[in-house]
This record gives C-alpha cells, sequence and structure tokens, in this order.
C-alpha cells in the first residue's frame, strides 16, 4: 500500500522560501507522477502542479509560475515542492499526492512578519 | 482561468439520497474526480475518471456525468458521510488543474 510522509510544520518570514519533502514508499516510485495541493485556513482545495517521476516534466498553475518548483529524487523516493517569496497568503497545509489516490498527511506552512 | 462550480452546500436526512454537482466547460471532454475531505485530514478519493468508485469507497457512492455537468450520488446517505467534497478536473488544453470550491454535505 503506497504511503507519503511529508516533512513537519514549517514557520517562515515573508519573503523567505520554503522546501516540503514527501517521502513515498510502498509502491515503485516511478509508477505515479505527484501533484501538489494546497488548503489555506477554512478555504477550499487549490491545486499548485503537478512533476512526472520519469522525466521531470513540470506544469504548474498558471498563479504559482515563477515561485514554485517541483522535482524528484529517484534515488530516495521523495518529491519536492519549493515555495519561493513567500506572502502571507501562503500560509496553508501543503499536500503532495501521488497519482490520484494517495495522500501525504500534509505540512503546514506559516509565513509570519 | 479555467473554473469548476459546486454548490457551497448540501443537506439531506439520513438515509435521503444526496446529489453533489460539478459544472465545467470542459468536462465533456475531461475526466473529473471526486474526493471527500473531513475535517483536519487529508482528502480522499471516492470517484476517479467520471464514473469509477476507489477502492474500499462503499457502494452507496456512485459518479456521472452529462454535458457540462458531473454529479457525485450518494444513495441512502450515512452520518459518517458528512464531509467537503471537492471535484477535480482540467481545462481542455490538459495543462492547467482545478479543483471546484467545494461542498458541504450535512447528513441531519
Amino acid at each position: 500500500q503506497p504511503q507519503l510522509v511529508q516533512s513537519e510544520t514549517e514557520v517562515k518570514k515573508a519573503g523567505a522560501s520554503v522546501k516540503v519533502t514527501c517521502k513515498a514508499s510502498g509502491y515503485t516510485f516511478t509508477t505515479y507522477s505527484f501533484t501538489w495541493v494546497r488548503q489555506a485556513p477554512g478555504q477550499g482545495l487549490e491545486w499548485l502542479g503537478w512533476v512526472s517521476v520519469n522525466n521531470n516534466k513540470t506544469n504548474y498553475a498558471q498563479k504559482f509560475q515563477g515561485r514554485i518548483m517541483l522535482t524528484t529524487d529517484t534515488s530516495t523516493s521523495t518529491a519536492y515542492m519549493e515555495l519561493t517569496s513567500l506572502r502571507f497568503d501562503d500560509t496553508a497545509v501543503y499536500y503532495c499526492a501521488a497519482g490520484a489516490a494517495y495522500w501525504g498527511q500534509g505540512t503546514l506552512v506559516t509565513v509570519s512578519s | 482561468s479555467y473554473e469548476l462550480t459546486q454548490p457551497p452546500s448540501v443537506s439531506v436526512s439520513p438515509g435521503q439520497t444526496a446529489r453533489i454537482t460539478c459544472s465545467g466547460d470542459a468536462l465533456p471532454k475531461k475526466y473529473v474526480y471526486w474526493y471527500q475531505q473531513k475535517s483536519g485530514q487529508a482528502p480522499v478519493l471516492v470517484i476517479y475518471e467520471d464514473i469509477k468508485r476507489h477502492s474500499a469507497i462503499p457502494e452507496r457512492f456512485s459518479g456521472s456525468t452529462s454535458g457540462t455537468l458531473a454529479t457525485l450520488t450518494i444513495s441512502g446517505a450515512q452520518l459518517e458521510d458528512e464531509a467537503d467534497y471537492y471535484c477535480y478536473s482540467t481545462d481542455s488544453s490538459g495543462n492547467q488543474s482545478v479543483f471546484g470550491g467545494g461542498t458541504k454535505l450535512t447528513v441531519l
């Protein structure tokens, strides 16, 4: 059974960067692409982008173009999401998902002054 | 930018049928996925590729599409089905994915 374990809570200053990790286990890592999603407090789900494990091809939500980078490392079965130039409204729980069905537990990123 | 439109809330009594809709211009050409999210938890895949029920999801959950409208139906809703439900799909180019705004299902 695939399992995704994400990194712990992050607290960052406005203008800084954050990198969230998503460690996969229980399946062949190259089977699924990774999707990243976030959820601001009390709000709905927001798609951030997608990365192919096989060729690292990416597709980012237009809103985050230039500020987000999604990568994978097949040697460690880990996916990464880096978001730069953090703003207060980037405060959210960030999720990784392998394929459509397998999700991490979420990582809270808080952006403060 | 592409949008999927869901009703903010749906309310049914236990045992009744709940229908949650999702409207989007590209739905005739693109698959829709449905997720259930309970408070404080990660989303759970319920329906994929319009009509396929994910493993371990009860048979009372079903998906259907007609033109630009997708529907998640819960036949005989249970108290444990109270949650937020989100549809998910892509625009006609396949490059931009999006979630609907979510529907809060109340069973009481």
